[in-house]
């Protein structure tokens, strides 16, 4: 039990819809990640959210966006879906401020883009 | 830019044998490198990571990794497995002013335990 949830577990959509997914950090956590794995892939960092500002992105289009609440809740939105973005997303928090802190990750929400 | 390589996509060992999970990354510094566990419907634990100091480290559930640098490989071992530890292993490494948050995953070794 990592403390971090996300939600919902299970998502089906259509080509061209729109999306959001929805991270619970881990309590007293600043920073959260998140991550797209493509079935049978390692999981690629979309970007990370510190301080409620975006904080680096790996090579994911601008329909590709997200948000972290002063809560540390966060959202992922993916706009125009494709079927190529069906894969599981994952969610990571930690605490910047400490060195070596753990990335913590969630169980992930698997979406299905038809 | 940073890459990770697993060159096993599916190893199979008896129960109680040795385990080693290969694995080799190219980062133009010392990197920080992790291995992460996943169970089928799970998100990912952390069993080790390097970020410094001595190359032999040690994690959780009996496992541990040597960081070699002249080889650029981070290999993860065992010495007996158990059953319970079937399941996706992957090796990734950050970038040291990212911390660990910024990771690049390998494609993933998943691992089949027989009796």
């Amino acid at each position: 039990e990592t403390g971090v949830t996300q939600s919902p577990t299970h998502l089906i959509k259509t080509r061209g819809q729109q999306v959001t997914l929805r991270c619970s950090s881990q309590s007293g956590h600043n920073t959260v990640s998140w991550y797209q794995q493509a079935l049978g892939q390692g999981p690629q960092f979309i970007f990370q959210y510190y301080r409620e500002e975006e904080n680096g992105r790996g090579n994911f289009p601008p329909r590709f966006s997200g948000l972290q609440f002063p809560n540390y809740s966060s959202e992922l939105n993916v706009n125009a879906l494709e079927l190529d973005d069906s894969a599981l997303y994952l969610c990571a928090s930690s605490f910047r401020g400490v060195t070596n802190e753990k990335l913590f990750f969630g169980s992930g929400t698997q979406l299905s883009v038809l | 830019a940073q890459s990770v390589t697993q060159p096993d996509i599916h190893i199979t060992v008896s129960e109680g044998a040795s385990l080693e999970l290969r694995c080799n990354y190219s980062y133009g510094a010392t990197p920080y490198l992790f291995w992460y566990v996943q169970s089928p419907g799970q998100g990912l634990q952390l069993l080790l990571k390097y970020f410094s100091g001595d190359t032999l480290v040690q994690g959780i559930k009996g496992f541990e990794a040597e960081f070699k640098r002249s080889q650029s490989s981070f290999n993860l071992r065992k010495p007996s497995v158990h059953w319970s530890d079937a399941a996706e292993y992957f090796c990734a490494v950050g970038a040291p002013n990212f911390g660990n948050e910024k990771l690049t995953f390998g494609t993933g070794t998943r691992l089949t335990i027989i009796p």
